[in-house]
């Protein structure tokens, strides 16, 4: 079975601090996903990254920043946690797709980070 | 722009009754993957379905089914004789050439006992 895990499942910081999310899978996926769910929004792309040390912007980057030194790893970076970051962060991967396939995502459990 | 549309936002049955849920897309691309997801309260997005823009097809497993027709740019699910077990909030998704999927706001079903 693929696994996802994420670091927290809760989490509370201040406004201002840096804040870090990690997301690790242990089945050799290639992309890897950085979704934040708000309600009435559905889920917005963050960033993505196809491969070590690759990254993309997704629809919603500012404020974020990601890293991902190893293929199992993604981290997402929030470099000075506002309020408006109160929400929960999902990560995902999938094998990459090409041709005329497409694999689907797999998801973590989220976390759910409150700034105050 | 928006890509994937779920006009309903929350949707009750009773038990045992059939529900479907729309999903609307919007995209240009001749090849293009459409999927549902199931998020239930536990909060982990789980796959249910892969159709492709050449596949046409409806699908059937079990109590689900899905209707995608291109001439109105749906994929529509279906589930019949709902139970309890499935109320969870439903996403569609597509993705279009790359690997950016784009997904709806979501359609949060309830199965009342």
């Amino acid at each position: 079975d693929v696994k996802v895990t994420q670091s927290s499942r809760y989490l509370v910081k201040r406004t201002g601090e840096k804040v870090f999310l990690e997301c690790v899978q242990d089945m050799d996926h290639e992309n890897m996903f950085w979704y934040r769910q708000d309600p009435g929004l559905g889920l917005r792309l963050i960033y993505f990254s196809y491969d070590v040390k690759m990254k993309e912007k997704g629809d919603i980057p500012e404020g974020y920043s990601v890293s991902r030194e190893k293929k199992e790893r993604f981290s997402l970076i929030l470099e000075s946690a506002s309020t408006n970051q109160t929400s929960m962060y999902l990560c995902a991967s999938s094998l990459l797709s090409g041709g005329d396939f497409s694999y689907e995502q797999y998801f973590g459990p989220g976390t759910r980070l409150t700034v105050t | 722009a928006q890509k994937v549309t779920q006009a309903q936002t929350e949707i009750s049955v009773v038990e045992k009754e059939d529900v479907t849920l729309d999903c609307v897309y919007e995209t240009r691309d001749t090849t293009y993957y459409l999927f549902w997801y199931k998020q239930p309260p536990s909060g982990e997005l789980v796959f249910l379905i892969r159709r492709n823009s050449f596949d046409e097809q409806n699908e059937i497993s079990g109590r689900y089914s899905w209707n995608f027709q291109k001439s109105t740019s749906s994929f529509n699910f279906t589930i019949t004789a709902s139970q309890v077990v499935d109320s969870a909030v439903y996403f569609c998704a597509l993705r279009k050439t790359g690997n950016q999927f784009y997904f709806g706001t979501g359609t949060s079903l309830t199965v009342i006992p």
